[in-house]
């Protein structure tokens, strides 16, 4: 059975500082795997995914992941973080037999500025 | 239209009625999917349509949900006599075709309080 795990469910940055937030999966057979951003008050947007082409994917606003086989990890990244970033995360694994999503709990993040 | 709409936004309730919470995905897409969102979790599962088949129903709590649609397009997910563990966000979702590579695009979500 697909799962995923959201390592910290708060995680606070400065402007303009990285971000990383965390993501791991567990999964039987090749996964496929997203990142949705939810703001408040908002419905759930895609920003990356990965479906087993290259390793690193980039998404919009600047972000990007990488898909690590080996730690089973696939962690979002930020170069520099805007307070526009300020939102919830959630990483997401898609079921092959069912095409349905199964999310992690989510991480909020917030910027300072 | 240009994205998934979802009615009421906000629906209010006493323990016991009945609701019906309704979906448009986007137009021309054939998969259709509902989940449930509680506070401070990630959303969870309920029912997956391709076309006016339901092809999962494995994440709905019990037989007081119930969700069809009919001409494959628009979707209802109803609630019977509902409690109060049923308030949360109901969120759905559409795809082009349903493959796991797919992007779902998902709509605002309907908040269900359940009082």
């Amino acid at each position: 059975a697909q799962s995923v795990t959201q390592l910290g469910s708060h995680v606070s940055v400065s402007e303009g500082a990285l971000v990383l937030l965390r993501c791991n999966y567990s999964s039987s057979v090749p996964p496929y795997l997203f990142w949705y951003v939810q703001y408040p008050n908002q419905g759930l947007q895609l920003l990356l995914k990965y479906t087993s082409a290259a390793t690193l994917v980039k998404g919009i606003n600047g972000f990007e992941a990488e898909f690590k086989k080996s730690e089973t990890s696939f962690h979002l990244t930020k170069p520099s973080a805007h307070m526009r970033d300020a939102a919830e995360y959630f990483c997401a694994v898609s079921d092959p037999n069912t095409d349905k999503l199964i999310f992690g709990t989510g991480t909020r993040l917030q910027v300072f500025p | 239209g240009a994205g998934v709409s979802q009615t009421p936004s906000n629906k209010v309730t006493e323990k016991g009625k009945y609701v019906e919470l309704r979906c448009d995905p986007i137009s021309g897409h054939t998969a259709l999917y509902w989940y449930r969102q509680s506070l401070g979790q990630g959303p969870e599962f309920l029912i997956y349509f391709q076309g006016t088949g339901a092809a999962d129903d494995s994440g709905l709590p019990n037989d007081r949900f119930f969700a069809v649609r009919p001409e494959g397009s628009v979707s209802t997910l109803k609630i019977q006599r509902t409690e109060r563990g049923d308030s949360a966000v109901y969120l759905c979702a559409s795809t082009l075709a349903g493959l796991p590579t797919d992007t779902q695009y998902f709509g605002p979500g309907t908040r269900l309080t359940v009082l």
